[in-house]
């Protein structure tokens, strides 16, 4: 089983639907990040999070650290919107270890 | 800041042939991460530094790999000989024990043929 587990693998929308995707861990962490890889491109750092609720946008985290899952939720999503998003836990700076990330697609 | 700076963003070479990646992390960040992504496996670890020092090199494919960090602002990730099944994309990423930020290079695709 993986340290870092996903749900779902691959998620298509219609634009405008309220979006989330589940991430559940079973290691003991300090920080929870929300990443975000557009086809061909860059990895981009959404959030990284110890406790509570995050913000930016129309990108919402939020992290249960009893239950060890975490959730990033997308308002009025857009096609803009479709790319993969991986959850990555890490102890502080040190390193990450990956889920294997949701692929998001977001038709017009 | 530029971010983390890699280049170069896509290397095509022949097996056999020595391959260097390199990476310019952002200043004041003290750790510095090279990391590995392929369709199979997904994102995985090589190696990690902190303070230019070595921390964990469990990730290391094999004797093949080596990396360096010779001064805070730079590092290298080096395979001699290339084998085809090294072909990912290699990314670069640094962060700060002391303030939020985990932020990673644009990677280089690396094909070996």
């Amino acid at each position: 089983k993986n340290e870092v587990e996903q749900s779902p693998q691959n998620l298509t929308a219609q634009e405008g639907e309220f979006i989330t995707i589940n991430c559940s861990y079973s290691v003991g962490i300090s920080a929870l990040h929300w990443l975000q890889q557009h086809p061909g491109g860059g990895i981009v750092s959404l959030f990284m999070l110890s406790s509570g609720k995050k913000k930016h946008g129309r990108l919402i985290a939020t992290i249960n650290i009893q239950e060890k899952h975490s959730s990033l939720h997308i308002t009025a999503s857009h096609p803009r919107d479709s790319a993969v998003y991986i959850c990555a836990v890490g102890q502080g700076a040190q390193k990450l270890v990956f889920g294997q990330g949701t692929r998001l697609t977001i038709n017009p | 800041d530029a971010g983390v700076i890699q280049s170069p963003r896509h290397e095509v070479t022949e097996m056999g042939q020595e391959v260097t990646l390199r990476c310019k992390p952002i200043s004041g960040h003290d750790y510095l991460f090279w990391y590995r992504q392929t369709m199979m496996r997904g994102l995985e670890l090589l190696i990690y530094f902190n303070n230019n020092v070595p921390i964990d090199d469990s990730g290391m494919p094999e004797d093949r790999f080596s990396a360096k960090m010779p001064n805070a602002s730079f590092s290298t990730l080096k395979i001699q000989p290339s084998e085809p099944r090294d072909s990912a994309v290699y990314f670069c990423a640094s962060s700060s024990a002391t303030a939020y930020g985990y932020t990673f290079g644009s990677g280089t695709r690396l094909t070996v043929v």
